[in-house]
């Protein structure tokens, strides 16, 4: 199988304070990792893509500073959402690919709400 | 850039029915993959089928299969003997090699007893 787990399932911070979600791999290496953001009943929007070892890629519009990004390793990768606001509240969908095969596997995603 | 289109945002059906659910999406690549993902109200990602685009035979996995038009760029997912558990949003999903996925606005579906 190829299972990816996030952690936490769901979490409340306050204001200005900042959040740090894992994405992880169980049963193989990723290659790349991917972070979306997804809002009630909307699509899945691309956030960044990761490569372990290496600066992660932001799509236009998603400030790097905010949303970090760290691809320690083939089997771990974290978003840290800093200083959260009540707009970041949303759920964030990792996914990671194994080799270089085209199939995605997700994560079963963090709900992250901000007081 | 790629795009994804989903033209119907509802749709609903009876148990033991069957319904297509449609999907165009647009690109000048020649290489590439479609992807129809299950999102049930857990909201974990969950793939249905895929298709490479090399490929001329359309993908069946049980009761799911698409009609894939390449040259109309159209990639449907039918849906045979509906089931109260197929209840989800089903998002539509381009994929090239160089890895990054384009999402349609997905289609909410309903089965109902």
């Amino acid at each position: 199988g190829a299972v990816v787990s996030q952690h936490p399932s769901w979490v409340i911070c306050k204001s200005g304070t900042s959040v740090k979600i894992e994405c992880r791999s169980l049963d193989f290496q990723a290659t790349t990792m991917f972070w979306y953001r997804q809002f009630p009943k909307q699509s899945l929007m691309l956030m960044a893509t990761s490569n372990e070892g290496s600066k992660a890629t932001y799509e236009q519009g998603v400030e790097k500073d905010k949303f970090l990004i760290n691809h320690a390793s083939l089997t771990l990768s974290t978003l840290t959402v800093t200083s959260a606001h009540p707009e970041d509240s949303s759920f964030y969908i990792c996914s990671a690919t194994k080799g270089f095969t085209y199939e995605q596997y997700f994560g079963p995603g963090t709900r992250l709400t901000v007081t | 850039a790629q795009t994804v289109t989903q033209s119907q945002p509802e749709m609903s059906v009876q148990e033991a029915e069957t319904v297509t659910l449609s999907c165009t999406y647009d690109t000048s690549e020649n290489n590439y993959y479609l992807f129809w993902y299950k999102q049930p109200p857990s909201r974990q990602m969950i793939l249905v089928i895929r298709q490479e685009a090399y490929k001329q035979q359309n993908a069946t996995e049980n009761r799911f299969s698409v009609n894939f038009q390449k040259a109309a760029k159209s990639f449907s997912l039918k849906i045979s003997d509906s089931q109260l558990g197929d209840t989800a949003m089903y998002f539509c999903a381009f994929r090239t090699n160089a890895g990054k996925s384009t999402f349609g606005d997905g289609t909410t579906l309903t089965v109902k007893p």
